[in-house]
């Protein structure tokens, strides 16, 4: 599985758009590229994911790059519950395995 | 409701003595999985199962076991539980047909004395 990176933390001001990047430069053809976030000591929530095109759900964009080497995750408008550590991941389901990072801790301040 | 449940909640047990966390999911998914959560070492994959009667190891599978006999269940077991088994455990559930996107139990906080 792909390695990613993440910047350790980011701020964001309530209401703004939250850009969360993440670096995949080694990530293979079959290999989607999920977003998770765990709020506290949670159960991590999966939030979106993506192959090559650009997605969007009810939660959040995902931006992949056209070489799929990096990608962005975009909360349109951040609120205070969204403070939490967002987890990039590079999975294929060729496998079980999901591996995680240390992820970006987003803290969305007033 | 779709979810995945864990129980206990919360486990305080002493050095030796078997346990069984236990963890169903009703939401008919093929692939489960097992994570321990460490403060400084984040969530870090046990074991998984891609089906029934399938399991694989993940990155910290000593001292643990599984077993996958029904879709819907998948049990955690320390034989021979030890205080660097003290974690946050957490089971997850995902299907090919949901584009694989896990859904996550709402953990058990293990202690081991």
């Amino acid at each position: 599985d792909a390695k990613t990176t993440q910047p350790t933390s980011m701020d964001c001001a309530e209401g703004r758009a939250a850009n969360l990047p993440c670096n995949h430069s080694t990530i293979s053809g079959n290999e989607y590229v999920y977003w998770y976030r765990q709020i506290h000591s949670q159960g991590p929530q999966y939030i979106i994911h993506g192959l090559k095109n650009n997605e969007t759900n009810e939660m959040a964009s995902l931006i992949i790059t056209e070489d799929r080497k990096s990608s962005t995750l975009i909360l349109p408008h951040a609120t205070l519950r969204d403070t939490a550590v967002y987890y990039c991941i590079a999975f294929s389901g060729n496998t079980g395995k999901l591996i995680f990072g240390q992820g970006t801790t987003l803290q969305v301040k007033p | 409701e779709a979810q995945v449940t864990q129980n206990p909640r919360y486990l305080i047990t002493v050095t030796g003595k078997k346990l069984t966390v236990t963890c169903s999911q009703n939401m008919n998914h093929e692939y489960m999985s097992w994570y321990r959560q460490d403060p400084g070492l984040g969530l870090r994959q046990i074991y998984y199962s891609m089906n029934v009667e399938v399991t694989d190891k993940g990155d910290v599978p000593e001292g643990y076991k599984v077993s996958r006999k029904e879709k819907r269940n998948f049990p955690l077991i320390l034989e021979s539980p030890s205080p660097n088994q003290t974690s946050l455990y957490f089971c997850a559930s995902s299907s090919p047909r949901g584009g694989y996107g896990y859904t996550f139990g709402s953990g058990t906080r293990l202690t081991v004395v």
